[in-house]
C-alpha cells in the first residue's frame, strides 16, 4: 500500500493554530475511524499524541486535537507552544491486518 | 510502568544477519500484539508488521516478505525481528511498539536499535 500524504512542513508563530493533514483513500483513510498520529523528537522514539481519529492519551495536552473528513484526516495544534517543534506522522488501518504511515511533517515553531 | 528495551546497534557486512530483541514489561505480554517500523536515516516511518503475541502468528508488509522473520520468547517477555541477507538500503533505526486497543494504535515505544550495513 502507498504512503499517506502528509505536508512535507509546517511553521507557526507560538501561541497559533496549525493544522497538518493526512491524505490516503477509500482503502485506509476513507474507510476507517483508524487513524493515529505520533510525535517524533530529533533522536528520539515516535510517542503516540491521538488515536481513533480524536481521542487522547492520557498525558497529552488538549492543545492537540484530531479530525477526520473523507480520505482526510487532520492534526491540529493549537497554542502552539516551542517544545511542540518535531516531526509528526499519521497513521491508519488500511485492512487485512496491515497499517500504513505517513510521510512525515516538519513542524517548526518560529 | 510499560517499558519495551530494545538491543543495542550494530555495524553489519551486506549479505549478513542481524537479529534485534524487545523486552517488554509493566504489562502482560501476551495480551497486547506487537509491531514492528523501520526508519531510515532523515526518512519517515515504516510499517514493517506485526506478531500476534497470543498465538505467535506473523503478518508481514509488503516488500518485507522474505527476508524478516518476527519470532517470539514469551518466557523472557521478548520479541526479536531478524533480517536476513542485509544490504547497505536496511540501514536504519528499527523500533518495536506496542499495539493499543487491540492493536489499532501504538502506544508504547521501544527506544530503537540502529543497524548500519556498510562493507
Amino acid at each position: 500500500q502507498s504512503a499517506l500524504t502528509q505536508p512535507a512542513s509546517v511553521s507557526g508563530s507560538p501561541g497559533q493554530t496549525i493544522t497538518i493533514s493526512c491524505i490516503g483513500n477509500s482503502s485506509d483513510v476513507g474507510n476507517y475511524i483508524l487513524v493515529s498520529w505520533y510525535q517524533q523528537q530529533p533522536g528520539k522514539a515516535p510517542k503516540l499524541m491521538i488515536y481513533e481519529g480524536g481521542m487522547r492519551p492520557s498525558g497529552v495536552s488538549n492543545r492537540f486535537s484530531g479530525s477526520k473528513s473523507g480520505n482526510t484526516a487532520s492534526l491540529t495544534v493549537s497554542g502552539l507552544q516551542p517544545e511542540d517543534e518535531a516531526d509528526y506522522f499519521c497513521c491508519s488501518y488500511a485492512g487485512n491486518s496491515t497499517w500504513v504511515f505517513g510521510g512525515g511533517t516538519k513542524l517548526t515553531v518560529l | 510502568q510499560v517499558q519495551l528495551v530494545q538491543s543495542g546497534s550494530e555495524l553489519k557486512k551486506p549479505g549478513a544477519s542481524v537479529k534485534v530483541s524487545c523486552k517488554a514489561s509493566g504489562y502482560t505480554f501476551t495480551r497486547y500484539p506487537l509491531i514492528w517500523v523501520r526508519q531510515a536515516p532523515g526518512q519517515g516511518l515504516e510499517w514493517m508488521g506485526w506478531i500476534n503475541t497470543r498465538t505467535g502468528h506473523p503478518t508481514y508488509a509488503q516488500g518485507f516478505t522474505g527476508r524478516i522473520v518476527f519470532s517470539l520468547d514469551t518466557a523472557v517477555n521478548t520479541a526479536y525481528l531478524e533480517i536476513s541477507s542485509l544490504k547497505p538500503e536496511d540501514t536504519a533505526v528499527y523500533y518495536c511498539a506496542r499495539g493499543g486497543g487491540g492493536g489499532f494504535y501504538f502506544d508504547h515505544w521501544g527506544q530503537g536499535s540502529l543497524f548500519t550495513v556498510s562493507s
